[in-house]
């Protein structure tokens, strides 16, 4: 059974920084590109990146919203996938969401989410 | 960016219904186009990917169509567990990006 199961989210004040992990299981992690997604409270979701597989040198690409404060890496050895989010805004309030990513590259498998709060 | 718009934001239907939801693109995005339900509380769950294939497990009563920019999601014979919200999203270009959703609930 594939399994996402993301942790380290919290409340953290404006300015702060955090760090996402994803923990994968039920399938070959190394095989697929993963992305992270967010929900603020009552909104849609957002696309924030993308980490390519080890055979793609592992190249991300990143929502304008996050980049340069964002940075997805992952570790396939622990079947780990990473968000680091430095110079967190109020406006990055929300779920996170882990996103396996099919070969025919649509989003097929999501887990269930950690809440990031940033406020004061 | 790519643009998404869905038709209608909600709408309220009764169980065994047939409802059609509609998705726009603002540009020629292929059949790079997904389906995704989300339910209050749970995780979003991927339904139809490159526009009309059923993702494995789905029941045949969802069905997309479309391609270039004008896409549809249809379910048949409406069942209770139906009751979600439904995004579409592309894939033909970066940055990822979805339709705001539409809320199918109880009539």
């Amino acid at each position: 059974e594939v399994q996402l199961v993301e942790s380290g989210g919290g409340l953290v004040q404006p300015g702060g920084s955090l760090r996402l992990s994803c923990a994968a299981s039920g399938f070959t992690f190394s095989d697929h590109y993963m992305d992270w997604v967010r929900q603020a409270p009552g909104k849609g979701l957002e696309w924030v990146g993308r980490t390519r597989k080890k055979a793609n040198s592992y190249t991300t690409e990143y929502a304008a919203s996050v980049k340069g404060r964002f940075t997805i890496s992952r570790d396939d050895s622990k079947k780990s996938l990473y968000l680091q989010m430095n110079s967190l805004k109020t406006e990055d309030t929300a779920v996170y969401h882990c996103v396996r990513v099919s070969g025919t590259y649509n989003l097929d498998f999501w887990g269930q989410g950690t809440l990031v709060t940033v406020s004061s | 960016d790519i643009q998404m718009t869905q038709s209608p934001s909600s709408l309220s239907a009764s169980v065994g219904d047939s409802v059609t939801i509609t998705c726009r693109a603002s540009q020629d995005i292929s059949s790079y186009l997904d389906w995704i339900q989300q339910k209050p509380g749970k995780a979003p769950k991927s339904l139809i990917y490159a526009a009309s294939s059923l993702q494995g497990g789905v029941p045949s009563r969802f069905s997309g169509s479309g391609s270039g920019t004008d896409f549809t999601l249809t379910i048949s014979n409406l069942q209770p567990e139906d009751f979600a919200t439904y995004y579409c999203q592309q894939h033909k270009s970066y940055p990822l990006t979805f339709g705001p959703g539409t809320k199918v609930d109880f009539k």
